[in-house]
């Protein structure tokens, strides 16, 4: 049981480059997330979605798309990479039902020059 | 979901218990108390969730006081690997999503 895991775990990319994060987790739960964290800051909810094919806006969705095409899978895309966008992202995901205990995955780290 | 105020930092010394205080004073009636925490680089960890009474696992305990108020987290005996950053959060009911705050950074000195 490997519970979530992000690909890829380090990225450089350029300005305007794009590329897609990939989460998967194999816990069998609905709802997974997608989150930021800055330097010194508390994580941010980017998209989450409650269950395949379904998707939602968070805090701060602005410059990325997602897709939950798969259950097991979340896909985070950036389409046109800018520097504000280089951050720690951590994907989780949780059981309907039955509170919020969210599991992480060990996170991508990703700098934008 | 009410706002939780935590203390930026907190120092413990090994073999002791940690005591992380939670301030939530405008909760309300069917939110939540969660804990997770952060290791350095890692991504966070459930650790334990209440709503009126004490709870207790494995990894630690949560007092909740009687008005609902305030929280707080104990380490009972703190090793060098509970250093982390430790997060409050109160959770409503219909409510899909955690937010994080700061925390409290929670370093445990030899």
């Amino acid at each position: 049981n490997a519970g979530v895991t992000q690909t890829p775990k380090f990225r450089v990319l350029k300005t305007g480059q794009s590329m897609t994060l990939l989460c998967a987790q194999d816990m069998n739960h609905e709802y997974m997330y997608w989150y930021r964290q800055d330097p010194g800051m508390g994580l941010r909810l980017i998209h989450y979605s409650v269950g395949e094919g379904t998707t939602a806006k968070g805090e701060v969705p602005d410059g990325y798309n997602v897709s939950r095409l798969k259950k097991q899978n979340f896909l985070l895309g950036l389409e046109s990479a800018a520097p504000s966008q280089t951050s720690v992202y951590f994907c989780a995901s949780r059981m309907s039902g039955g509170g919020e205990t969210q599991y992480f995955g060990p996170g991508t780290r990703l700098l934008v020059l | 979901d009410a706002k939780t105020t935590q203390p930026p930092s907190m120092d413990c010394a090994e073999g002791r218990a940690a005591n992380l205080p939670c301030n939530h004073s405008t909760i309300s009636g069917n939110e939540y108390v969660y804990w997770y925490r952060q290791i350095h680089s890692q991504g966070p960890q459930y650790i334990i969730h209440g709503l009126k009474n004490n709870e207790t696992n494995e990894m630690a305990s949560l007092i909740i006081t009687e008005d609902r108020k305030s929280s707080t987290l104990i380490l009972p005996h703190a090793t060098l690997r509970d250093t982390a950053v430790y997060y409050c959060i109160a959770r409503g009911g219909s409510n899909y999503k955690l937010t994080f705050g700061k925390g409290t950074l929670l370093t445990v000195n030899p």
